[in-house]
């Protein structure tokens, strides 16, 4: 059974500072991996996905890298603003059949 | 936007009573799968609807149920709530159901479920 962890759970930093959030997991046998932004009490907005033959994905200043092999992903978000303040959601497909397992997310607060 | 939109945003039940939450997906989208979100998780997979037949379950009981319907609307009928269905309800919808290659889901902004 997959199981997707993301450390940390909570992050704070001052607007300006470069930061990585890390995704893990214990199946490396993955289809894609995928992560989310979710603001309070909404739905998901998908930012950046990953296909298992794929090494990162970029879009703006956001930066996702994969590393199957090891089980582990990380988004990077290069100079953060307040705006970018969400929790941030990791998720895998294991196969094009089956659907998303996702992490417990970790939340991000960024002050001015 | 993702195209993909939910009705309604909130909701009050009382324990024993039954929901339906609704969703309405972009056209041409034949998936669509549904999610709980407990407060402080990730979202857990409920079950999964392509061309109105269901195509995968999560480990939810049978008191949870869906439809599909062929205008791109789908349905999660919950019977019997219980306090432990409080929670987010989010549809996502994707054009294939087997998730080709780059194909990314599109969420909808979820129904707020209380159950008192």
């Amino acid at each position: 059974k997959q199981e997707v962890t993301q450390i940390p759970a909570a992050l704070s930093v001052p607007e300006g500072e470069n930061l990585v959030l890390n995704c893990s997991f214990t199946d490396s046998a993955i289809y894609n991996l995928q992560w989310f932004r979710q603001d309070p009490g909404k739905g998901l907005t998908s930012l950046l996905l990953i296909q298992s033959s794929q090494r990162e994905q970029t879009s703006g200043r956001l930066n996702a890298s994969l590393d199957k092999s090891s089980g582990r992903s990380t988004l990077y978000i290069a100079a953060s603003q307040p705006g970018d303040s969400a929790t941030y959601l990791c998720a895998v497909r294991n196969s094009g059949y089956s659907t998303l397992t996702f992490g417990k997310g970790t939340m991000l607060l960024v002050s001015p | 936007e993702t195209g993909v939109t939910q009705s309604p945003t909130h909701l009050i039940k009382t324990r024993g009573q039954q929901v339906t939450l609704r969703c309405s997906s972009q056209s041409g989208h034949n998936t669509v799968s549904w999610y709980q979100q407990a407060l402080g998780q990730g979202p857990q997979f409920i079950f999964q609807y392509y061309r109105e037949e269901e195509n995968g379950r999560g480990n939810f009981p049978p008191r949870f149920s869906g439809l599909q319907f062929p205008n791109y609307s789908s349905e999660l009928n919950v019977n019997a709530l219980e306090l432990d269905d409080s929670a987010l309800y989010l549809c996502a919808s994707s054009w294939s159901l087997t998730g080709e290659v780059g194909e990314k889901l599109f969420f909808g902004s979820g129904t707020q479920l209380s159950v008192l």
